[in-house]
């Protein structure tokens, strides 16, 4: 089936900076989402993209469909210690009728 | 926002009981979804439904069975739960156009 690569696994940051993380896939998709999962919940669905080369705001949160459709990032400006979780991506493959999703990236904000 | 509601959310129960988690839906989603997943780690798709009746196993086996009776409910039930199965268990749903799923607050299932 096809895979996402998440990226990174897992980041350290201070409060107030910005992040960055991404999936990439050697296949194509028609929609690309973001979750976040607190520890002990149900992931909360942040971004949803369904166009290549679509950028989407969700206050702090920013995320783009990639222009080849294999790709997907996530940004998350000005962290607060809230922002502490475990980030996934999530992928419609063109060729499959199921999301895939990606490992996550654990995310870690130091007041 | 969805409205998409699991009960129990913590369940503690010695080995050998049979269990039934609920998940129930007020969307009107035909699809609904079950995943596996321990803590901090991915997501695995062990049963989903396309509508009433329809049933299918994911990609992760699993010992569990659903069913699917009413679009609203989507219950998962294990005959005779081993600590093996200790887990959390997320449900989901997700309207037919866009394939977005809508996740559940999960059940935390201990065996003993």
């Amino acid at each position: 089936g096809q895979q996402l690569n998440q990226s990174p696994q897992s980041m350290f940051i201070q409060e107030g900076e910005d992040v960055s993380m991404n999936c990439t896939s050697s296949s194509i998709f028609n929609t690309w989402l973001w979750y976040k999962q607190d520890p002990g919940e149900g992931p909360v669905l942040l971004i949803a993209l369904y166009k290549a080369g679509e950028l989407t705001s969700n206050g702090r949160l920013t995320a783009q469909f990639g222009i080849t459709r294999k790709d997907s990032f996530l940004n998350i400006s000005a962290s607060i210690p809230s922002d502490v979780g475990i980030y996934f991506c999530a992928g419609l493959p063109a060729s499959g009728s199921r999301l895939t999703f990606g490992e996550g990236t654990q995310l870690t904000v130091n007041p | 926002e969805a409205d998409i509601y699991q009960t129990p959310r913590y369940l503690v129960i010695g080995t050998g009981k049979k269990i039934t988690l609920e998940c129930s839906q007020t969307m009107g989603h035909d699809k609904m979804y079950w995943y596996q997943q321990d803590p901090g780690m991915e997501l695995h798709l062990i049963h989903y439904s396309y509508g009433v009746n329809s049933t299918e196993k994911g990609d992760l086996s699993s010992e569990s069975t659903v069913s699917r009776i009413r679009t609203e409910h989507f219950p998962l039930t294990l005959e005779s739960a081993r600590p093996s199965h200790t887990s959390q268990y997320l449900c989901a749903s997700s309207p037919p156009v866009t394939d977005t799923q809508y996740f559940g607050p999960g059940t935390r299932l201990t065996v003993l």
